[in-house]
């Protein structure tokens, strides 16, 4: 099976512009987390999604937003970029949306904000 | 609120001593703890989960995790370290009532030795 793909790879952005990230999950995983992490604040969660719903949001302004396709892929927006939103930004999918299970990540997309 | 602590920033070790990297929590529900591996530029590769049962758990590439509930940790272990082990380790943690989000301790740089 695949694992997890993350598009674009790398990306750089200038202040004031807003960027879309793609993630495609692992087939057949119906859950996809993403996550934010930069040397100073390590890994912080962003949200999740299940069957195109927002389950679960972290910490983060309304300036960050995602959704999910009907065919489990998710897209999350980051409008209006600012320099500290320069980060490794990094998808996770898994077969559903229980506690129990480990969640798979791809390899992330690298944001510089200039 | 849930927390992961790992109170090591970096763990030096020479190649087949065996190596403890270290993580306590902090949930308000029943603990759910996961090990994950970072090499560099690579998103995160899962190694190991505790969910329910024995207090010893056995994961991928020879490394093992010990719960205990008592102390609130989930340290993880190897019997014989190799130089290819050299890379970024994170402990993470959900509860009940969290879904699949993931808080995950500020990581801990792993270096081998020859």
């Amino acid at each position: 099976k695949a694992g997890v793909t993350q598009t674009p790879r790398y990306l750089i952005k200038t202040r004031g512009q807003q960027v879309t990230l793609s993630c495609s999950p692992i087939s057949g995983h119906r859950s996809v987390s993403w996550y934010q992490q930069t040397p100073g604040q390590g890994l912080q969660f962003l949200f999740e999604y299940f069957s195109e719903t927002q389950r679960n949001k972290g910490n983060f302004p309304g300036r960050f937003s995602g959704r999910q396709f009907s065919n489990s892929r998710s897209e999350m927006n980051v409008s209006t970029l600012e320099l500290g939103d320069s980060a490794l930004y990094l998808c996770a999918s898994s077969w559903d949306a229980s506690t129990y299970n480990e969640q798979f990540f791809g390899p992330g997309t690298r944001l510089t904000v200039l | 609120a849930q927390s992961v602590a790992q109170p090591e920033d970096q763990v030096n070790v020479a190649e087949g001593n065996p190596l403890t990297v270290k993580c306590t929590y902090s949930v308000s529900g029943n603990p759910y703890l996961f090990w994950y591996v970072q090499y560099p530029n690579r998103g995160l590769q899962f190694l190991l989960k505790y969910i329910t049962g024995d207090n010893l758990v056995k994961g991928s590439y020879g490394f093992e995790a010990e719960f205990n509930k008592s102390q609130t940790s989930f340290h993880l272990k190897k019997p014989s370290a190799l130089v290819s082990d050299s890379a970024l380790y994170f402990c993470a943690v959900r509860d009940d009532n969290q879904g699949g989000k993931l808080i995950f301790g500020q990581g801990t740089e792993l270096s081998v030795k020859p």
